[in-house]
């Protein structure tokens, strides 16, 4: 079974502060995608990863893929109070199915 | 552009009665569909995913079960539901062969 390990659970941070999530797994995917889910809302897809090594930009966000492809890392530069939310990695396989983790929950203070 | 509809939005339903939530799909064709429950706000458990019409695969054994009567509609039953159903349940679609996922709105589920 694929598990992914997301870090930290939570984290509170203030306006202005950079931050990076990691999403670490034993298993090797073919791919990897990050989600952004608000409070009774579905997760929407922000990036998928697919070669080790690859790095990804999103405006403020930047998206690692590891050399191994069992690992990712999300860097938020200059957090705003629009980045809060529930942050989630899932990891590709070699059918259609993803493995999700459990999530990165942040709040950004005003 | 595609587009994913779930409904109800919140739905209350008493211990021991059915439940029927849809989820349909817009503008695409031969999609894979999936069904997901969400327990208090973390992360997500597959639990049906169909790469076709009538062709389901059930990831958890459970109170559960789904249909897909057309290629674009899937639906998430169950006969008699149990307290431990309650959670947000989400719809997602993949253009068939690709493994990039698109949720619907959910749906929060709350059994008394």
């Amino acid at each position: 079974t694929q598990l992914l390990e997301q870090s930290p659970q939570f984290l509170s941070i203030q306006e202005g502060e950079n931050l990076t999530v990691y999403c670490n797994s034993s298993s090797v995917f073919s791919s990897l995608q990050w989600y952004r889910q608000e409070p009774g809302e579905g997760p929407v897809l922000l990036v998928t990863v697919v070669t080790g090594g690859e790095v990804k930009k999103l405006k403020r966000l930047t998206f690692q893929f590891g050399d191994a492809r069992k690992d990712s890392s999300l860097h938020i530069t200059a957090a705003q109070p629009g980045d809060t939310g529930l942050y989630l990695c899932a990891g590709g396989g070699s059918n259609y199915k993803l493995t999700f983790g459990k999530g990165t929950l942040l709040t950004v203070n005003p | 552009s595609q587009t994913i509809h779930q409904w109800p939005a919140t739905l209350v339903q008493p211990v021991g009665s059915p439940l029927s939530l849809e989820c349909t799909v817009e503008g695409t064709s031969n999609p894979n569909l999936y069904w997901y429950r969400q327990a208090a706000g973390r992360g997500l458990q597959l639990l049906f995913y169909s790469v076709g019409i009538g062709q389901i695969s059930s990831e958890v054994p459970q109170n559960l079960s789904a249909s897909r009567p057309q290629d674009r509609q899937f639906i998430l039953s169950s006969k008699k539901l149990l307290l431990s159903d309650s959670g947000f349940y989400l719809c997602a679609w993949s253009v068939f062969g690709t493994r990039e996922q698109f949720f619907g709105p959910g749906t929060r589920l709350t059994v008394l």
